[in-house]
C-alpha cells in the first residue's frame, strides 16, 4: 500500500535559521506532492505543492524540492520566524488515478521556532 | 478569502448515539472530502465526494458511515452509532479539481463517550 513517512518527528530551530523538513514515499506511481502546515486547534493549510515533471518549486520563503529517483522530497524554510512553528504534514497524490483527488499524508514534523 | 466552514466545533456524544458533522465547502469547488485525525497522529483519508457521488473511500469509511451533499451547499458526514474509537478530529476539506491542494476547515471535535 501506500505510505508517506517524514524523517524526523521534531524540528527545533533558531530564529533566523533555514529550516529543511523531509519526507520519504513508496508509491511510484505519485505525481503529485504537497506540504502543509498544521497549527495548534486548527486544520492542515496549503503551503506549497509540486507535480513530479518538476524537481523544485519555490514561494515565499518556502522551497520544495522534489527527488524521484528515490522517492523523497523536503520543504525548506527561510530565515524560519516563530510563526512558523507548527506540525508540517507532506502528502503524496495521484492524479491520473479515477476522480478521487485523494491524498495520503506522512505522520507529520513539529517545527519549533526558538527566539 | 474563501474558507471551508466547519460545524459544531465541538461535538460530544454518547457512545451508539448518531451524529452528523456538517461542512460548506467552497462554493466554486468540485471536489469534497471528509479526513481525519486522531489527537497526535497523522491526517487520515475517510472520503472523497464528486459529482453527487462517492469517488473513493478507506477501510475507515465502513457501513455507519455515510456522506451526504443535501443541498448546493452544504456536504455532511453522518456516523450512524458511534463507537469510542471514533473520537477524533474531523475535517472537511474542498478543491476545485483533483489535481490541486486541499482547503480544510478548521475541524470538528468527536469526543464519544
Amino acid at each position: 500500500g501506500e505510505s508517506v513517512g517524514l524523517h524526523l518527528p521534531t524540528l527545533s530551530v533558531q530564529e533566523g535559521d533555514n529550516s529543511i523538513i523531509n519526507c520519504a514515499y513508496s508509491n511510484s506511481a505519485s505525481d503529485y506532492f504537497i506540504w502543509y502546515k498544521q497549527e495548534s486547534g486548527k486544520g492542515p493549510q496549503f503551503i506549497i505543492d509540486i507535480r513530479s515533471n518538476m524537481d523544485k518549486r519555490q514561494g515565499q520563503r518556502v522551497t520544495v524540492l522534489l527527488n524521484k529517483t528515490v522517492k523523497h522530497l523536503s520543504l525548506q524554510i527561510a530565515a524560519t520566524q516563530p510563526g512558523d512553528s507548527a506540525v508540517y504534514f507532506c502528502a503524496e497524490r495521484t492524479t491520473r488515478r479515477t476522480n478521487a483527488g485523494k491524498s495520503t499524508f506522512g505522520d507529520g514534523t513539529t517545527l519549533t521556532v526558538k527566539p | 478569502e474563501p474558507e471551508v466552514t466547519q460545524t459544531p466545533s465541538h461535538q460530544v456524544t454518547q457512545m451508539g448515539q448518531e451524529v452528523i458533522l456538517r461542512c460548506v465547502p467552497i462554493s466554486n469547488h468540485l471536489y469534497f472530502y471528509w479526513y481525519r485525525q486522531i489527537l497526535g497522529q497523522k491526517v487520515e483519508f475517510l472520503v472523497s465526494f464528486y459529482n453527487n457521488e462517492i469517488s473513493e473511500k478507506s477501510e475507515i469509511f465502513d457501513d455507519q458511515f455515510s456522506v451526504e451533499r443535501p443541498d448546493g451547499s452544504n456536504f455532511t458526514l453522518k456516523i450512524r452509532s458511534t463507537k469510542l474509537e471514533d473520537s477524533a478530529m474531523y475535517f472537511c476539506a474542498s478543491s476545485l479539481d483533483s489535481g490541486y491542494g486541499y482547503t480544510f476547515g478548521s475541524g470538528t471535535r468527536l469526543t464519544v463517550v
